[in-house]
């Protein structure tokens, strides 16, 4: 069972480039999230998708971009990365419904230098 | 009112201690609140959950403890042992609502257990 696969693992950025963060899951799920985790300031929501061809702000939406593009796939886009880009992003996804809880993927691990 | 509160940020317990941590929520309309435990280089994953119709619930030696008046909810963590040591988030979202489908997570409390 592959659950939600993030690609790549680990990545540099120099100021200004811009990369696109990927996500698959092979569950079925309707909802997709993208997160970023920071130290002390736990997993914050960036970009959300209920379903197939919607999408929402989380809490930090500046500076990103996100596609859902499919039901099993939800991208993550930074146009123009920053040195406050710095982090590591999680993807998950979950059904809503009784059955409820969130995957996650391994995560992106993004340095922007 | 979207934040969960979560302490301590951090939390230092002995072999066999009970670890407790705390989480508090603002939004009324949340109905779903589930803990998710985090090892180093790993995505978090769920370890128990509760609704607020239920005031605990146990599962080994993990316990949520529910109380909807006070809009607080915790983690007990029974003899803990070494293997427990990680990050716990706590996070509340709605079970079936479409119109607002965020799952907002608590900042995370590290957890040691030592020897």
């Amino acid at each position: 069972n592959a659950g939600v696969t993030q690609t790549p693992k680990f990545q540099v950025l120099k100021t200004g480039q811009s990369m696109t963060l990927q996500c698959a899951q092979d569950m079925n799920h309707n909802s997709m999230y993208w997160y970023r985790q920071d130290p002390g300031m736990g997993l914050r929501l960036i970009y959300y998708s209920a379903s197939e061809g919607t999408t929402d702000k989380g809490e930090v939406p500046n500076g990103y971009n996100v596609s859902r593009l499919n039901k099993r796939e939800f991208s993550l886009r930074l146009e123009s990365a920053a040195p406050s880009q710095t982090s590591v992003y999680f993807c998950a996804s979950r059904n809503r419904g009784l059955n409820t809880e969130a995957f996650f993927g391994q995560g992106t691990r993004l340095t922007v230098v | 009112q979207q934040q969960v509160k979560q302490s301590p940020q951090s939390l230092i317990v002995q072999k066999g201690g009970i670890s407790i941590i705390n989480c508090a929520y603002e939004n009324t309309a949340f109905d779903y609140f589930p803990w998710y435990q985090q090892f180093p280089g790993k995505g978090p994953a769920l370890l128990i959950a509760i609704r607020p119709d239920v005031s605990e619930k146990k599962e080994g030696r993990f316990t949520i403890s529910f109380n909807k008046s006070a809009k607080q909810f915790s983690l007990h963590i029974m003899d803990s042992q070494p293997g427990d040591s990680a990050t716990y988030f706590c996070a509340a979202h709605f079970l079936l609502k479409t119109s607002y489908d965020k799952v907002i997570f608590g900042p995370g409390t590290s957890l040691s257990v030592i020897p």
